[in-house]
C-alpha cells in the first residue's frame, strides 16, 4: 500500500467536461507534486506546492487548475482537456526541511480523454 | 540543462544473473540521486538515495553507487528475481527545499524464471 493516496484511479472524460483529481498524504510532508507521465517516458514535473502555496509552474497549460487547500490535500482541476493530455497523473509527496528523504508517489489517476 | 540518461534502455536476463544498471548526467552540481522502481501501471517506489557526499548506499540485494565528479552512478541488482522485472528509473536533484528532480529515460528489466 502507498501512502500517498489518489482518486480516481481510472478516469474517462470528453472533452468538454470538468473533473478533478484528487491526492492526499498524512506523513507530515509540506512538499507536494503533479507529474504526467506518458506511456514508456519518465514523468514531467507539472507543479510544486510547499507549505500549500504553487512554488512551481511548468509552463503548463491553463486547462490544468492546481489547488493545495490544506497540508494534506492536493487537487487538480481539469477543463477543456485536449486527447494529447490522456497520460499517468502521479502525485508525490516529500518532507521540506529533511532534504534527504525521499519523494513518496501515489499509484496515479490513468486519464483518457475521448 | 540538466539532462539525465539510462543505459541501457531495456535489459532481459535469466533469474539469478546479478546485473547493473547505468545513470549518467550531465551537470555534476547535484544536491543527492535517487533510483526508483516502477511496475506498468503503478506509481514510483523510492529504492535507494545517495547524497552528493556519499559514494553508495545498500539495500538487500541492491547497491547504489554514485561517483559525482564523473556524472555517473550505477544500480547493482544481486541475484536477480522475477519480481525484479520493472522499470528502474534514476533521478538527480539540485536544490535543498522541495524536491525538483530530473529524470532519466528509465531501463526496463525483464527477469525470466
Amino acid at each position: 500500500d502507498t501512502e500517498v493516496t489518489q482518486t480516481p484511479k481510472h478516469l474517462v472524460m470528453g472533452m468538454t467536461n470538468k473533473k478533478s483529481l484528487k491526492c492526499e498524504q498524512h506523513m507530515g510532508h509540506r512538499a507536494m507534486y503533479w507529474y504526467k507521465q506518458k506511456a514508456k517516458k519518465p514523468p514531467e514535473l507539472m507543479f510544486v506546492y510547499s507549505y500549500e502555496k504553487l512554488s512551481i509552474n511548468e509552463s503548463v497549460p491553463s486547462r490544468f487548475s492546481p489547488e493545495c487547500p490544506n497540508s494534506s490535500l492536493l487537487n487538480l482541476h481539469l477543463h477543456a482537456l485536449q486527447p494529447e493530455d490522456s497520460a499517468l497523473y502521479l502525485c508525490a509527496s516529500s518532507h521540506y526541511r529533511d532534504s534527504n528523504q525521499p519523494q513518496h508517489f501515489g499509484d496515479g489517476t490513468r486519464l483518457s480523454i475521448l | 540543462k540538466q539532462e539525465v540518461t539510462q543505459i541501457p534502455a531495456a535489459l532481459s536476463v535469466p533469474e539469478g544473473e546479478n546485473l547493473v544498471l547505468n545513470c549518467s548526467f550531465t551537470d555534476s552540481a547535484i544536491y543527492n540521486l535517487q533510483w526508483f522502481r516502477q511496475d506498468p501501471g503503478k506509481g514510483l517506489t523510492s529504492l535507494l538515495l545517495i547524497q552528493s557526499s556519499q559514494r553508495e548506499q545498500t539495500s538487500g540485494r541492491l547497491n547504489a553507487s554514485l561517483d559525482k565528479s564523473s556524472g555517473r552512478s550505477t544500480l547493482y541488482i544481486a541475484a536477480s528475481q522475477p519480481g525484479d522485472s520493472a522499470t528502474y528509473l534514476c533521478a538527480v536533484r539540485r536544490n535543498t527545499g522541495f524536491q525538483k528532480l530530473v529524470f532519466g529515460t528509465g531501463t526496463r528489466l525483464l527477469v525470466s524464471p
